[in-house]
């Protein structure tokens, strides 16, 4: 089993700053990383799969890197509406989702 | 458009069983694995179980393995989760999601979930 560590769990950052999301995997998964993000509410939403591509419809302020372990959601320029929780998911086997990190206003 | 609508949940005591479905249109079922996902109140993401395309290859998360059984009717567009011995940690809104493509594939559309509630 495959366990995703997500970091920080809450984090704190002004509108139009830069955020910086991590997430850990167990052991490797490859590019097989996926971001989500969810809203109150509302149903989870894919930004970014195979690490670094963005899904349909995603603005380019948000990006993704990493492989193999280590990965990093990053969001430039933050805008009111991207204030959410963000998940990361690896599929290399059947899913598992991180913890999730809340990026708040700060 | 992909369209997802998940049903069945409510109320039920523990150690009972329910029935969720998941009707699924605006693409072709039959080609797609699809997946359940939970989260209970307050809290994250949890993957419960997944069916290949042709319910060749099934899998579970620990937590529901030998109590909750993943099924799938390409005829009917619709996928299924049957809930056994339910457990008040069970509690959660049940999503249904599509993989985005074929092969290794996030869940790229999902439904707006059902609620089960396992209390006494």
């Amino acid at each position: 089993e495959i366990v995703m560590t997500q970091s920080p769990a809450t984090l704190s950052v002004s509108p139009g700053e830069r955020a910086t999301l991590s997430c850990r995997a167990s052991q490797s998964v490859s590019s097989n990383l996926a971001w989500y993000q969810q809203k109150p509410g509302q149903a989870p939403r894919l930004l970014i799969y195979g690490a670094s591509t963005r899904a349909t419809g995603i603005p380019a302020r948000f990006s993704g890197s990493g492989s193999g372990t280590e990965f990093t959601l990053t969001i430039s320029s933050l805008q009111s509406e991207d204030f959410a929780v963000y998940y990361c998911q690896q599929y290399n086997n059947w899913p598992a989702f991180g913890q999730g990190t809340k990026l708040e206003i700060k | 458009e992909v369209q997802l609508v998940e049903s069945g949940g409510g109320l039920v005591q523990p150690g009972r069983s329910l029935r969720l479905s998941c009707a699924a249109s605006g693409f072709t079922f039959d080609d797609y694995a699809m997946h359940w996902v939970r989260q209970a109140p307050g809290k994250g993401l949890e993957w419960v179980s997944g069916i290949s395309w042709n319910s060749g290859s099934i899998g579970y998360a620990d937590s529901v393995k030998g109590r909750f059984t993943i099924s799938r009717d390409n005829a009917k567009n619709s996928l299924y989760l049957q809930m056994n011995s339910l457990r008040a940690e069970d509690t959660a809104l049940y999503y249904c999601a599509k993989v985005e493509d074929y092969g290794d594939s996030p869940l790229g559309y999902w439904g707006q979930g059902t609620l089960v509630t396992v209390s006494s």
